[in-house]
């Protein structure tokens, strides 16, 4: 069974912190994505990986960064974190090919106070 | 660039009755088009699709047409259940930056009552 796993529900950090959200998947796929999802607004693409070492910029990249050292590992940085930042995010990853079937993590609920 | 539109939940219904959730999007060229639900507690997975203009895809009882004249999308079951309470997300591919990727809509809450 496919399995994209987050390593948070839940997690409350304070404004400034730096705050690593890891994802791992084990189907080797190429392709990763970090989302986050907000009421009213659904998902909005924050960075996505299509390799090893690669990264892009989705739509709302501003206050992210993110890293991809091995195949099944992306991790998305809040370098400083700030309130506006309060958010599900969610991973998901695909195969090359077919980056529309995307499998999705359970979410982090980050709540930064 | 392109862009979705869902109708606002949430959407209550008693069990068996039958359901429709409206989507319409904008979009240049002909994207695929994708059914996620979101069940409580849990990711996002894909429910359906389809790919080009008047295929039917379906799945799990759900289904909905790819409608090319009226650039729409609409999910339809006959008889939901509890079981189906859920957010579902209509979601039209993209190509935009280089690369493939898919525009999610804000969602629409279903709440399935016996």
């Amino acid at each position: 069974d496919v399995k994209v796993t987050q390593s948070s529900r839940y997690l409350v950090k304070r404004t400034g912190e730096k705050v690593f959200l890891e994802c791992v998947q084990d189907m080797d796929h190429e392709n990763m994505f970090w989302y986050r999802q907000d009421p009213g607004l659904g998902l909005r693409l924050i960075y996505f990986s299509y390799d090893v070492k690669m990264k892009e910029k989705g739509d709302i990249p501003e206050g992210y960064s993110v890293s991809r050292e091995k195949k099944e590992r992306f991790s998305l940085i809040l370098e400083s974190a700030s309130t506006n930042q309060t958010s599900m995010y969610l991973c998901a990853s695909s195969r090359r090919g077919t980056s529309y079937e995307q499998y999705f993590g359970p979410g982090t609920r980050l709540t930064v106070t | 660039g392109n862009s979705v539109t869902q109708m606002e939940g949430p959407v209550t219904l008693s069990e068996e009755a039958f359901l429709t959730i409206n989507c319409t999007y904008t979009a240049t060229g002909y994207p695929s088009l994708f059914w996620y639900v979101q069940y409580p507690g849990e990711g996002l997975q894909l429910l359906l699709k389809a790919t080009k203009a008047d295929d039917k895809g379906s799945n799990k009882g759900f289904e909905a047409t790819y409608r090319k004249e009226t650039t729409s999308f609409h999910l339809e079951k006959g008889s939901v259940q509890v079981s189906d309470s859920a957010v579902y997300f209509c979601a039209p591919s993209t190509f935009s930056g280089g690369y493939n990727k898919l525009i999610f809509g804000a969602g629409t809450r279903l709440a399935v009552h016996p």
